[in-house]
């Protein structure tokens, strides 16, 4: 059964500094996509970013950027410029693509930002 | 807008009260599943379906029943809630295999069970 983990349960960081956000998961698929969800205080799930494990090339978007290394099954987030927006809680997501394809949730990483 | 739409969105009811939280999707999409987030668990599938009449069960699914009679629709079924399903639930759809394998969420529905 596919695990994520999220080893942090809290992080801050300084308005416009930079954060990093860990996740590791382990699987026996070759074929998976990841994702990082944003959920702020509206408890609703934002999708942030997504990487497809068969590309090697890190996903961006926008100040959101990814570390995705297969074979440490290593996913992490790095956001640049955090922004008071930022804060929410940040859920890493693994889906495979056979059989229930669920989305495996990690605990979560509450991020608070420092004015 | 495409969207997923659940109902209610706040709910408290009392132990062994039957209800009904509906789930209906806008988007054409073939695989619908529920999940619930819990303190410091993050969130675990219920339910999922592949497509009309095909259901089945996720990581959680006691004290829980699903149907699947129309593709919009997903709706979770609590016969007798007892505390333990106080919960924060969502549904979420998404096109089954293709696509980006992003799944699209409703905007969550916290049940209180007393």
């Amino acid at each position: 059964a596919q695990t994520v983990t999220q080893s942090q349960p809290e992080m801050s960081v300084q308005e416009a500094e930079t954060v990093t956000l860990s996740c590791t998961y382990d699987t026996s698929e070759s074929d998976y996509y990841l994702f990082w969800y944003k959920q702020p205080p509206s408890r609703q799930m934002i999708l942030v970013i997504r990487q497809e494990a068969y590309k090697q090339q890190n996903a961006t978007e926008n100040r959101f950027s990814v570390n995705f290394q297969k074979a440490a099954k290593s996913f992490s987030l790095k956001i640049s410029d955090s922004q008071l927006g930022d804060a929410a809680m940040y859920f890493c997501a693994y889906r495979g693509t056979f059989g229930n394809e669920k989305l495996t949730f990690g605990t979560g990483t509450r991020l608070t930002i420092i004015p | 807008e495409a969207q997923v739409t659940q109902n209610p969105r706040y709910l408290i009811t009392v132990t062994g009260k039957k209800l009904t939280v509906t789930c209906s999707q806008n988007m054409n999409h073939e695989y619908m599943s529920w999940y619930r987030q819990d303190p410091g668990l993050g969130l675990r599938q219920i339910y999922y379906s592949m497509n009309v009449e095909v259901t089945d069960k996720g990581d959680v699914p006691e004290g829980y029943k699903v149907s699947r009679k129309e593709k919009r629709n997903f709706p979770l079924i609590l016969e007798s809630p007892s505390p333990n399903q106080t919960s924060l639930y969502f549904c979420a759809s998404s096109p089954h295999r293709a696509g980006t394998g992003e799944l699209f969420f409703g905007e969550g529905s916290r049940l209180t069970v007393l």
